[in-house]
């Protein structure tokens, strides 16, 4: 069965304090990895989309990464305003249009 | 340009209810998903419409039923709520290319709450 989970379930970052996120993945095939941003009580926000094993992307502190089993989310140097819900999703190969969340990983950054 | 929007953003019902939520999706997509969330929990798959057909379903009952408009809007219909349909609603749209699905962009979201 296709399942995604998310680690830790929620991380508390002082400011400057850098750290990762852990996305592992189990489907029969895969055609994208995505990473969303969720604040509270709003929709998903996209980040980045992964396809294949050793793809990387970045956008201002964070940088995305991709294994056969796994994608990390870093967050480099976090400030207050990149506390949210950082959600992962998967597209798996046979279903072109499904997509499957884990739970999140709710992130808190202090001053 | 403009987001997906989504209407209403809350609205409170009792059981046995009927309900629909609407959206419109980004400007120059043509497909719309639609997911229920869970508090603490991430989206569930309801279904997907494109060129007006339900085009695929995830493992919800029949009393959710949707539909899409030549203008690319759609529609989640609930019937009979049960309190356990108490979620926030959330419509994503793509844009199909080449057969493939890209990215899907999603809108504020719906709550529902069934009293």
């Amino acid at each position: 069965e296709d399942q995604v989970t998310q680690s830790p379930e929620a991380l508390r970052l002082q400011e400057g304090e850098s750290s990762s996120l852990n996305c592992s993945y189990t489907v029969s095939g895969l055609r994208g990895l995505f990473w969303y941003r969720q604040d509270p009580g709003k929709g998903p926000e996209f980040l980045f989309t992964l396809y294949s094993a050793g793809e990387e992307k970045e956008k201002e502190r964070l940088k995305a990464t991709l294994t056969k089993k796994e994608s990390f989310l870093h967050i480099t140097a976090p400030k207050p305003e990149d506390s949210a819900t950082y959600l992962c999703a998967v597209r798996p190969s046979y279903n072109t249009d499904k997509l499957i969340f884990g739970t999140g990983t709710r992130l808190q950054v202090f001053p | 340009d403009a987001g997906v929007t989504q209407s209403p953003t809350h609205l409170i019902k009792t059981r046995g209810q009927q309900v629909t939520l609407r959206c419109s999706p980004k400007s120059g997509h043509d497909t719309v998903s639609w997911y229920q969330q869970a508090l603490g929990q991430g989206p569930q798959f309801i279904f997907q419409y494109y060129e007006e057909e339900e085009r695929q379903r995830g493992n919800f009952p029949d009393r959710f039923s949707g539909h899409q408009f030549p203008n690319y809007s759609s529609e989640l219909n609930v019937n009979a709520l049960l309190l356990g349909d108490s979620a926030l609603y959330l419509c994503a749209s793509s844009l199909e290319q080449g057969g493939v699905k890209v990215t899907q962009y999603f809108g504020p979201g719906t709550r529902l709450l069934v009293l």
